[in-house]
C-alpha cells in the first residue's frame, strides 16, 4: 500500500524558516517524481514544487521561487521542502504527492502557520 | 485566481447524476492529461480519474472523466451522501512549467 506521511509543520513568525519532510513507503521511491501541493485556509489546491526521480530537475511556483527548496533522499525514501523567508500568505496545509506532472497518491498534509 | 476554471458548487439529490466542468487553455488541458481528485479538507486528496478518463483500481465506475479540446468534465452517477466533498481538476501547464489545479467544486448531495 502506498503511504506518504507528511511532517514538520508548525507555527513560525514571518521571515522564519521551516523544513517539511515526507516519508514514503509501499512503492519504489526512486522510480517517481514527487511534488508538494498546498491548500491555504478557504482556498483551493496550489502546486508549490516538484522534483524528478533523481533530484536533478526541480520546479517551483512563482509564489515560492527563491524562497523554497525541494530535495529528496532516495536512500531514505524521503522528500523535503526547505522553506525560508516565510510570509503570512504561506499559511496552508502542505501535502506531498507522488508524481511531478500529475500527482496520484497524496499525504494527509502538515499545517504551516505563519503568524506574528 | 486559479488557472483552471471550475464552478464553485453543484448539488443534486441522492441517486441523481452531476457533472463538473473544468476549463483551461491549449497550454494545459489542451495538450496534457487531466486528473480529478476528491478532497475533504484536512485529509489526503484522493485520485478519482487520471489520463482524462481512466479510473484507478478501487474507484467505482459511477465516476467518469472526459476531455474535449481545452475542457474536461467529471461525471458522477448514483449520487450518495458519502460523495459530498470538494472536487478538483488538475493537469500540467506546458507554458508555466507548473502543475495547475481548478479552484475546486463543492458537491452537495441534498
Amino acid at each position: 500500500e502506498v503511504q506518504l506521511v507528511d511532517s514538520g509543520g508548525g507555527v513560525v513568525r514571518p521571515g522564519g524558516s521551516l523544513r517539511l519532510s515526507c516519508a514514503a513507503s509501499g512503492f519504489i521511491f526512486n522510480n517517481y517524481g514527487m511534488s508538494w501541493v498546498r491548500q491555504a485556509p478557504g482556498k483551493g489546491l496550489e502546486w508549490v514544487s516538484g522534483i524528478n526521480w533523481s533530484g536533478g530537475d526541480t520546479g517551483y511556483a512563482d509564489s515560492v521561487k527563491g524562497r523554497f527548496t525541494v530535495s529528496r533522499d532516495n536512500a531514505k525514501n524521503s522528500l523535503y521542502l526547505e522553506m525560508n523567508s516565510l510570509r503570512i500568505e504561506d499559511t496552508a496545509f502542505y501535502h506531498c504527492a507522488r508524481g511531478y506532472h500529475n500527482p496520484d497518491y497524496w499525504g494527509q498534509g502538515t499545517l504551516v502557520t505563519v503568524s506574528s | 485566481q486559479s488557472v483552471l476554471t471550475q464552478p464553485p458548487s453543484v448539488s443534486a439529490a441522492p441517486g441523481q447524476a452531476v457533472t463538473i466542468s473544468c476549463s483551461g487553455s491549449s497550454s494545459n488541458i489542451g495538450n496534457n492529461y487531466v486528473s480529478w481528485y476528491q478532497h475533504l479538507p484536512g485529509t489526503a486528496p484522493k485520485l478519482l480519474i487520471y489520463d482524462n478518463n481512466k479510473r484507478p483500481s478501487g474507484v467505482p465506475d459511477r465516476f467518469s472523466g472526459s476531455k474535449s479540446g481545452t475542457s474536461a468534465t467529471l461525471g458522477i452517477t448514483g449520487l450518495q451522501t458519502g460523495d459530498e466533498a470538494d472536487y478538483y481538476c488538475g493537469t500540467w501547464d506546458s507554458s508555466l512549467l507548473n502543475a495547475v489545479f481548478g479552484g475546486g467544486t463543492k458537491l452537495t448531495v441534498l
